[in-house]
């Protein structure tokens, strides 16, 4: 059955440093999601991506943050100079149609 | 400002009890609700409901939406210690794609 991958599954990472998280959604998806849990919290959007283009964004998706589709299977999201406060754990997500949305493993993300 | 409030926050059962989780919502301009079940990592999809009282099943699963009342609640039955997991509801707003989730229930089924 496809699935949504993601890597690293961990990734550790300097306060001020860029990461970049990785994503395969399904092939044959075409709207793409970013959404975020900090531990022990609800899971967050962070924002939605169609058509190559950013179709909505949470107040949370702020400059420091970036989406990009390089190629036609890949979807990373990019925080340009981590905080403390963006340890989280990291889930993309893909749908056919915006309806039944699929996620990833998730990337966890600590900030030290 | 979208609101999801699940209850209970937690449940302890034993195997073979039925549960009943519950979910309130209000959301802008309301298109459909999803619920999920995260155990370690990843929400997996269980369903997608858009419609009131028509009733979604899968195995020992079923959901069920009021769309009048603002809730929609999700019943196992014959639980499984396998069932344990978080169980998240997620209303998606009319305004975009994104869902908002609320804080899951933490269902922990006894052997």
């Amino acid at each position: 059955e496809p699935e949504v991958t993601q890597t690293p599954s961990h990734q550790v990472t300097q306060m001020g440093q860029e990461v970049i998280l990785r994503c395969v959604p399904i092939s044959n998806h075409l709207y793409f999601y970013w959404y975020r849990q900090i531990l022990g919290q609800k899971v967050e959007f962070l924002v939605s991506f169609y058509n190559n283009e950013i179709s909505e964004k949470s107040e949370i998706f702020d400059d420091q943050f970036s989406v990009e589709r390089p190629d036609g299977s890949n979807f990373t999201l990019k925080i340009r100079s981590t905080k403390l406060e963006d340890s989280a754990m990291y889930f993309c997500a893909s749908s056919e149609t915006p309806n039944e949305q699929f996620f990833g493993p998730g990337t966890r993300l600590t900030v030290l | 400002e979208d609101k999801v409030v699940q209850s209970p926050l937690s449940l302890v059962v034993h195997e073979g009890d039925t549960v009943t989780l519950n979910c309130s919502y209000e959301v802008t301009n309301f298109r459909s609700l999803l619920w999920y079940k995260q155990e370690k990592k990843a929400p997996t999809f269980l369903f997608m409901l858009t419609s009131s009282g028509i009733e979604k099943k899968s195995g020992r699963l079923s959901s069920i939406l009021d769309k009048k009342e603002l809730f929609s609640i999700l019943n196992i039955t014959a639980t499984q210690t396998g069932d344990s997991a978080v169980y998240l509801c997620a209303p998606r707003p009319g305004y975009g794609n994104k869902l908002v989730f609320g804080a899951g229930t933490i269902l922990r089924v006894k052997s």
